[in-house]
C-alpha cells in the first residue's frame, strides 16, 4: 500500500532553535499535504494544507510565520517549527494524498522543546 | 462545522470481550466516515471506511454501519485480542481532502 515516510520520529531541541520535519511519499504521487498536530489526549488538529507548488493554506489560529511549510515537490513536504518554544512540544504528523485514494498517514514526529 | 464526538476512554477489556466504542458526527452534505487506529509509537492507519448511509465497513473482525438517522458509527468487534490495544480514531470527511477528527479513544485489552 501507499506509504508516507515522516523523519524524524522524535526529536529533542532547545528553546529558539528551529526544527525541519519531512514526510515524504514513497510509492505515489502527493498532490496535497495535510499537517496536523496533536496534543496530549486530543484529537488531531489540522494546521494547514500544503498543494505542491503552492503556497499553504494554514488553518485559523495557526501561525503561518512560525510553523514554515513547503512542498516543492509531488514526494516531499516539509514542516519547520522556527524559534520553537516548550509549548510548541507536540505530536506531529503530515498525511498525503493524490486525491484518488484515502489519505495515507506518516508515523508522526514527537517534539520535545527544553 | 464538522464535529465528531467520540466516547472518552481509557476503554479496558478482557481478551475476547465485545468492543464497543460510540461515536456520533454532525456534517452537511453527506460525508464519508472512517475509524482510524493509532498503535503505540506508531501513526495513524485506516481501519474502515463507509461512504454512504447503511454502508457497512468491516477490517479485521472490526465493523461499523453507517446511520444517518442517528447520525453515528460506532465501532464494533466481537472478540478482542490483545494485540487491538492501540487508539481508536472516528473521523469524517467531505471528499478526500480534510478530514475532522474525534477526540480518541485508548482501548486496551489484557490477557
Amino acid at each position: 500500500g501507499a506509504v508516507v515516510s515522516q523523519h524524524p520520529s522524535w526529536v529533542i531541541c532547545k528553546s529558539g532553535t528551529s526544527v525541519k520535519i519531512e514526510c515524504r511519499s514513497l510509492d505515489f504521487q502527493a498532490t496535497t499535504m495535510f499537517w496536523y498536530r496533536q496534543f496530549p489526549k486530543q484529537s488531531l488538529m489540522l494546521m494547514a494544507t500544503s498543494n505542491e507548488g503552492s503556497k499553504a493554506t494554514y488553518e485559523q489560529g495557526v501561525e503561518k510565520d512560525k510553523f514554515l511549510i513547503n512542498h516543492a515537490s509531488l514526494t516531499l513536504s516539509t514542516l519547520t517549527v522556527t524559534s520553537a518554544h516548550p509549548e510548541d512540544s507536540s505530536f506531529y504528523i503530515c498525511s498525503g494524498t493524490d486525491h484518488n485514494s484515502p489519505l495515507h498517514f506518516g508515523n508522526g514526529t514527537r517534539l520535545t522543546v527544553t | 462545522g464538522n464535529s465528531v464526538t467520540q466516547m472518552e476512554g481509557p476503554v479496558t477489556l478482557s481478551e475476547e470481550a465485545f468492543l464497543t466504542i460510540n461515536c456520533t458526527y454532525t456534517a452537511t452534505g453527506y460525508p464519508s466516515l472512517f475509524w482510524y487506529v493509532q498503535y503505540p509509537g506508531e501513526g495513524l492507519q485506516l481501519l474502515l471506511k463507509a461512504t454512504k448511509a447503511d454502508d457497512k465497513g468491516s477490517n479485521k473482525g472490526f465493523e461499523a454501519t453507517y446511520r444517518k438517522e442517528t447520525t453515528s458509527f460506532h465501532l464494533e468487534k466481537g472478540s478482542v485480542q490483545v494485540s487491538d490495544s492501540a487508539v481508536y480514531f472516528c473521523a469524517l470527511s467531505g471528499g478526500y481532502q480534510k478530514v475532522t477528527f474525534g477526540t480518541g479513544t485508548k482501548l486496551q485489552v489484557i490477557p
